[in-house]
């Protein structure tokens, strides 16, 4: 079956610091891939995504790009600020049909310190 | 507009006693999900409405939990004589038709003493 697997955390870093979450998947056909994230006190919110190889979804300074060879979504950030303290879920879609549920990784603590 | 909403936001029940928790999706969404996120566990798909009818009940973890749509719209989650296991946050999310991207709900969570 399909399943997600990220770096567990949690990750600290600095003010300005480079991010970089790892995530990985394993599917049966040609997902799509999602960056989500959980600010404190809020629901999930899509991050970013990308439907097919070699895409690369951005958004807030955010990326991540589909790497089929790799079967890997990692998500990365220049320059990290303390706002970006949130947890992090990669997930994945079949592509079969529009929809269908996501398949989420465990999560991924980031706190960002001043 | 109004983004997923869902009620109560928070709920404490004894063992053994019946929950009802409710989701409005954003109007005109066809596609509704109930996840289920617990501490250990990540975020845990349960079930899968297409309009009225639910074409994927895989992941409903006992026949406790049942869940129901009405007018393509509104979604009520049921557990039955819960158990402290069955605490958790749980999340509603809804989608337009043929579109992966799924909208959040602040979730409800449920507290099992």
């Amino acid at each position: 079956g399909n399943s997600v697997t990220q770096m567990e955390g949690p990750v600290t870093l600095s003010e300005e610091a480079f991010l970089t979450i790892n995530c990985t998947y394993t599917a049966t056909g040609y997902p799509s891939l999602f960056w989500y994230v959980q600010y404190p006190g809020e629901g999930l919110q899509l991050l970013l995504k990308a439907t097919k190889a070699d895409d690369k979804g951005s958004n807030k300074g955010f990326e991540a790009t589909y790497r089929k060879e790799t079967t890997s979504f990692h998500l990365e950030k220049g320059s990290v600020q303390v706002s970006d303290s949130a947890v992090y879920f990669c997930a994945l879609s079949d592509e079969v049909s529009g929809n269908t549920p996501l398949v989420f990784g465990k999560g991924t603590r980031l706190s960002v310190i001043a | 507009g109004a983004g997923v909403s869902q009620s109560p936001s928070n709920k404490v029940t004894e063992k053994g006693k019946d929950v009802e928790l409710r989701c409005d999706p954003i109007s005109g969404h066809t596609a509704l999900y109930w996840y289920r996120q617990s501490l250990g566990q990540g975020l845990e798909f349960l079930i899968y409405f297409q309009g009225n009818s639910a074409p994927d009940k895989s992941g409903l973890p006992s026949d406790r939990f049942s869940a129901e749509r009405t007018g393509g719209s509104v979604s009520t989650l049921t557990i039955q004589r819960t158990q402290q296991e069955d605490s958790a946050v749980y999340l509603c999310a809804s989608s337009p038709d043929s579109e992966e991207t799924q909208y959040f709900g602040p979730g409800t969570r449920l507290l099992v003493l």
